[in-house]
């Protein structure tokens, strides 16, 4: 099956400053990768995916970029502000399967 | 439009205890899923469903059991609690063009074993 791994497990960064997480698969014909943010105590959230017939998607703060020929895909946000701080999970699946297989998740810290 | 709705929010069991966790949600979704999150591990599948009255196991299915018997609700049933079954448990659904929508989670149950 997929393997997914995340990188990195932590992250602090200053308010304003980019920050950025990377996931890489293990499986070529996966073909759709979300992103979901968790905030402390909450359920996780959609926060942007891609598809693989794109190499970027942006949304206003955030881009998520992937490269298929590597395998990997990255989280981009920037001009950090404290309402980022969370966990954020990456995930890959293969287009008509029914699981997702999700990375370990980073804790995102943006310090004031 | 309540999404999905889990119950109950908190749980202590003792070992060797049963439960039932329960997952309802009102999109009229195909399918859905319920994980256990832990601590560096991520969210691992534990059983999911593609219809009403299907069920199949994920990645992590050992001890825990699963119904669909109506469409919206996805039942996940630990028989004989254990201290390794300490976790959050999260259910999720699906539309069958998930590709489009991806997971709509619910707000987790946290569930201790002592």
């Amino acid at each position: 099956g997929e393997n997914v791994e995340q990188h990195p497990s932590t992250l602090s960064v200053q308010e304003g400053d980019s920050a950025v997480i990377k996931c890489t698969y293990s499986d070529s014909a996966s073909n759709y990768f979300p992103w979901y943010k968790q905030e402390l105590g909450k359920r996780p959230q959609l926060i942007i995916d891609i598809r693989s017939n794109v190499g970027e998607k942006k949304d206003q703060r955030i881009a998520v970029t992937l490269n298929k020929t590597a395998k990997h895909f990255s989280l981009h946000i920037t001009e950090t502000q404290p309402e980022d701080s969370a966990v954020y999970f990456c995930a890959a699946t293969l287009w008509g399967s029914n699981q997702f297989y999700f990375g370990t998740g980073t804790s995102l810290t943006v310090i004031p | 439009n309540a999404g999905v709705t889990q119950t109950p929010k908190f749980r202590v069991l003792k070992t060797g205890q049963s439960m039932t966790l329960l997952c309802a949600q009102d999109m009229n979704h195909e399918y859905m899923y319920w994980y256990r999150q832990d601590p560096g591990m991520g969210l691992r599948l534990i059983h999911y469903s593609v219809g009403e009255g299907t069920t199949a196991k994920g990645e992590v299915p050992d001890g825990y059991n699963v119904s669909r018997l109506k469409k919206q609700n996805f039942l996940l049933g630990l028989e004989s609690a254990a201290p390794s079954q300490t976790s959050v448990y999260f259910c999720a659904s699906s539309s069958n063009r998930v590709r489009d929508y991806g997971y709509t989670f619910g707000s987790g149950t946290r569930l201790t074993v002592v």
